[in-house]
């Protein structure tokens, strides 16, 4: 069945480092896929999708290009902050279209040091 | 804005018993509503989407047994049994189209006694 690997488990950074969390898929046809954020105590919240090839997602400084041959979407952002201390999930929609499923991968903590 | 309801926000539920949880629409304009399962490990998992009054669903997951229920266009239920580990239970939303963002409710925690 379709899958999501996040490589990361946990990653620590310090205010205005780089950040990358690696997002990687298997789908047997062409899906969509999301970011999205999860506060402590709080919901997930959509970050932002791309659902073509070479399309890039992007909000709140976060961005991803959907990279249809390396079967990734790759999480970035230039200078993180204290407040981005969050769980990422990268997602895809299942089948592709009925964005009523979402397949997540496991989740990546981001701990941002002051 | 809250778009999404839940109640309650949290139970403690004595081992063998089934417990009743309910998600409200706020928003007529996002009427695909979905129910999601998020483990102790934190890992989120698709249970069910109830687009119509009357749609009915039930699924047995290793841990716990569920039955979901779309009562009207902006109420949707379910039924947990069977619970042998916590969880907690995300009711989402979405609007009409494809990729359509899904919006997620505060969720309910439950705690297995």
């Amino acid at each position: 069945g379709d899958s999501v690997t996040q490589t990361e488990g946990q990653v620590a950074l310090s205010e205005e480092d780089f950040l990358t969390i690696h997002c990687n898929y298997s789908a047997s046809g062409y899906p969509a896929l999301f970011w999205y954020v999860q506060y402590p105590g709080e919901g997930p919240q959509f970050l932002f999708r791309a659902s073509r090839d070479k399309e890039k997602g992007s909000s709140r400084g976060f961005e991803a290009t959907y990279n249809k041959e390396a079967t990734s979407f790759h999480l970035q952002k230039a200078s993180v902050q204290e407040s981005d201390s969050a769980v990422y999930y990268c997602a895809l929609s299942d089948p592709p279209g009925n964005t009523r499923k979402l397949i997540f991968g496991l989740g990546t903590t981001l701990q941002v040091q002051p | 804005v809250t778009l999404l309801e839940q109640n309650p926000r949290w139970r403690l539920v004595p081992r063998g018993q089934a417990v009743n949880l309910r998600c409200i629409l706020k928003n007529s304009q996002y009427p695909w509503m979905s129910w999601y399962q998020q483990d102790l490990q934190k890992q989120l998992q698709w249970l069910f989407t109830l687009r119509s009054p009357g749609d009915k669903e039930v699924k047995s997951l290793p841990g716990a047994d569920y039955l979901a229920t779309r009562v009207t266009d902006t109420e949707l239920r379910l039924q947990v049994a069977n619970m042998s580990q916590g969880r907690t239970l995300y009711c989402t939303c979405s609007a009409q189209g494809d990729y359509a963002e899904q919006f997620f409710g505060p969720g309910t925690r439950l705690t297995v006694l």
